[in-house]
């Protein structure tokens, strides 16, 4: 069974303040990943999506991959409020999908 | 302008009906899926559609079953309705099944209860 870990947290960081979200995972043939962002009651949306090892950065987020450690993370520098959300790790190979249980974080004004 | 569209937003109905959540996307993308994110929010992949090619994920009943009359739609319909068939039904889409550019995007869910 491949498996997506992620702590459920919550995770609370002030305003302000770098979020740091993990994940690792069983598969090392897992070829793509990607973090979602996903308010209760509404759908994932896509956040960051990285294929190589190394760092990746959109605005206030960086995604991190280690592949040879099977380990994605999150940056979220600047805490917002509106950032508060479960995030959730995604491993992809081939068509297949797995996502982790999400990470709930809490950015407190 | 949505990109991933799916009706209805609600379904209740009782155990042993038949249903069917529709999807539609208009993003030009050539793959489609159905996820079941349940009352513990896990989200889990049921199937993945590329050019005919289904992909099942082996622990989906085969009451489930996909159908895709063109490439912008991947309807989803469930026979026999149980209980733990409660949840929500996401519909999502990317624009290659594999490798780069394939990140999903999703629709605005579908949340089924079964009574």
């Amino acid at each position: 069974q491949k498996e997506v870990e992620q702590n459920s947290g919550p995770l609370s960081v002030p305003e302000g303040a770098i979020a740091s979200l993990n994940c690792t995972y069983s598969d090392r043939g897992s070829q793509s990943f990607f973090w979602y962002r996903q308010y209760s009651g509404k759908s994932p949306e896509l956040i960051m999506f990285i294929y190589s090892n190394g760092d990746k950065e959109d605005g206030r987020f960086t995604a991190q991959l280690n592949k040879a450690s099977q380990y994605v993370s999150l940056l979220i520098r600047d805490s917002q409020p509106s950032d508060s959300a479960t995030y959730l790790c995604a491993v992809g190979r081939g068509q297949n999908f797995v996502f982790g249980p999400g990470t709930r974080l809490s950015v407190l004004p | 302008d949505t990109a991933v569209s799916q009706t209805p937003k609600y379904l209740v109905t009782q155990m042993g009906n038949d249903k069917s959540i529709k999807c539609e996307q208009n993003l030009g993308h050539d793959t489609m899926y159905w996820y079941k994110q349940d009352s513990k929010k896990f989200l889990k992949i049921m199937f993945s559609y590329n050019n005919k090619e289904l992909i099942i994920n082996e622990t989906v009943p085969n009451r489930f079953s996909p159908k895709s009359p063109d490439k912008a739609h991947l309807n989803l319909h469930i026979n026999s309705l149980e209980l733990g068939d409660s949840a929500v039904y996401f519909c999502a889409s990317s624009a290659r099944p594999t490798g780069s550019y394939n990140e999903q995007f999703f629709g605005p869910g579908t949340r089924l209860t079964v009574l």
